[in-house]
């Protein structure tokens, strides 16, 4: 499995774009590369998940490089309501076997 | 949509008592899940099913046991409770194994005394 390392805390302000880089160096053919947000209290919400390259929705990017051995969630022009925790998963076994680190915890500041 | 849904939200018990935890979906999802989340940590497998009738282990099942008679329940059993067991419980389902969106449920906040 491959193991992912995140930072464990970032803060922003508000409207700033925040970029929030994950690493797995040993990632295989087959992984791909998922982000979650959890809120206090709440469970996981998806957010976006990407193989190489690209990938974009309303709510955030993934910047994957071509040698894939990290990944970067974009969250542009950051609110308030942004601030949670965000894990990068990285797997092709499936769920069952796909680790919830301790997640980056970004805190979003007027 | 109620999607996942948790009962109860909040619960109590002594050491050495039983309860369950129930689980419901209504997206026909085959797969579904129960995590349990420990103050400030991340979220550990406890059980999964990949569809009714089959059930597997995951990082941390002891203490624990799940049925899966019908796709929608995946009611999660605690046997003996014990202190180490409070924690917050999470269930999920989604559509695949591999890829794609796992749907959380809100949690069920469980306190062993």
């Amino acid at each position: 499995l491959a193991k992912t390392t995140q930072p464990i805390s970032m803060d922003s302000y508000e409207g700033q774009e925040v970029n929030i880089t994950c690493s797995h160096n040993n990632i295989a053919t087959n992984d791909y590369i998922t982000w979650y947000q959890q809120f206090p209290s709440q469970g996981p919400r998806f957010i976006i998940q990407g193989y190489k390259t690209k990938v974009t929705n309303e709510v955030a990017s993934l910047f994957i490089p071509a040698d894939r051995k990290s990944s970067t969630l974009s969250l542009p022009r950051v609110s308030l309501s942004d601030t949670a925790v965000y894990y990068c998963l990285v797997g092709a076994e499936g769920y069952s076997t796909l680790t919830f680190g301790k997640g980056t915890m970004l805190l979003v500041s007027p | 949509n109620a999607g996942v849904t948790q009962t109860p939200k909040f619960r109590i018990l002594k050491i050495g008592q039983s309860m369950t935890l129930q689980c419901a979906q209504d997206m026909n999802h085959n797969y579904m899940y129960w995590y349990r989340q420990d103050p400030g940590m991340g979220l550990k497998l406890i059980y999964y099913s990949v569809g009714a009738g089959i059930t597997d282990k995951g990082e941390v099942p002891n203490g624990y046991n799940v049925s899966r008679s019908t796709t929608e329940d995946f009611p999660l059993r605690l046997e003996l409770a014990a202190p180490s067991q409070t924690s917050v419980y999470f269930c999920a389902s989604s559509q695949t194994l591999n890829t794609g969106e796992l749907f959380f449920g809100e949690g069920s906040r469980l306190t062993v005394l």
